[in-house]
């Protein structure tokens, strides 16, 4: 099974602020990894796919980039509303795995 | 919009069994691969199934292999899962979901999550 070790555990920030957050798989998932954003009483919200590929309607101060095993996602410019726990998940191998998460608190 | 609507929820004694069903509306079921996630209270999200369009191909976490099973009827753009032997570790909300690919991609469109507990 292929770990995926997100850093940090906590991020805080200010909004304004870029954010900046790791994902590290324990073997190579290629390109195919996602990122999720999650609110509290919320499903998940699809950011990234295939790592640097942004899902429909998700704003461009989202991005991603990385390949093989480490990847980041990166928030340019924190709004209010991107203050959540963010997953990524490996979609290459079986099973499938979703980091622990990454939360992005206000500071 | 495009929705999924999870069902069958509910509080199960240990060793029970439910059967989850999610409804898809407003896109072309037969078209997408399917899969079930599931987020136990206070934790993060775990992978549990996956289903391709035509159900040819179908994937199990460890965790839950010979006891859930993972099913779709496209005419009646429907998913399910079967859960069997259940135990307190199964004990979270459950989320249907749909992607482009069985592999790769990611999960586009999600439920609301349908909660179950599994407590005597």
């Amino acid at each position: 099974e292929i770990v995926l070790t997100q850093s940090p555990a906590t991020l805080s920030l200010s909004p304004g602020e870029r954010a900046t957050l790791s994902c590290r798989a324990s073997q190579s998932v290629s390109s195919y990894l996602a990122w999720y954003q999650q609110k509290p009483g919320q499903a998940p919200r699809l950011l990234i796919y295939d790592a640097s590929n942004r899902a429909t309607g998700i704003p461009a101060r989202f991005s991603g980039s990385g390949s093989g095993t480490d990847f980041t996602l990166t928030i340019s410019s924190l709004e209010p509303e991107d203050f959540a726990v963010y997953y990524c998940q490996q979609r290459n191998n079986w099973p499938q795995t979703f980091g622990q998460g990454t939360k992005v608190e206000i500071k | 919009e495009v929705q999924l609507v999870e069902s069958g929820g509910g509080l199960v004694k240990p060793g029970g069994s439910l059967r989850l069903s999610c409804a898809a509306s407003l896109f072309t079921f037969r078209s997408y691969s399917m899969n079930w996630v599931r987020q136990a209270p206070g934790k993060g999200l775990e992978w549990v199934s996956s289903i391709s369009s035509s159900s040819s191909s179908i994937y199990y976490a460890d965790s839950v292999k010979g006891r859930f099973t993972i099913s779709r009827d496209n005419a009646k753009n429907s998913l399910f899962l079967q859960m069997n032997s259940l135990s307190a570790e199964d004990t979270a909300v459950y989320y249907c979901a749909r992607s482009a690919s069985i592999i790769r991609g990611g999960m586009d469109v999600w439920g609301q999550g349908t909660a179950v507990t599994v407590s005597s």
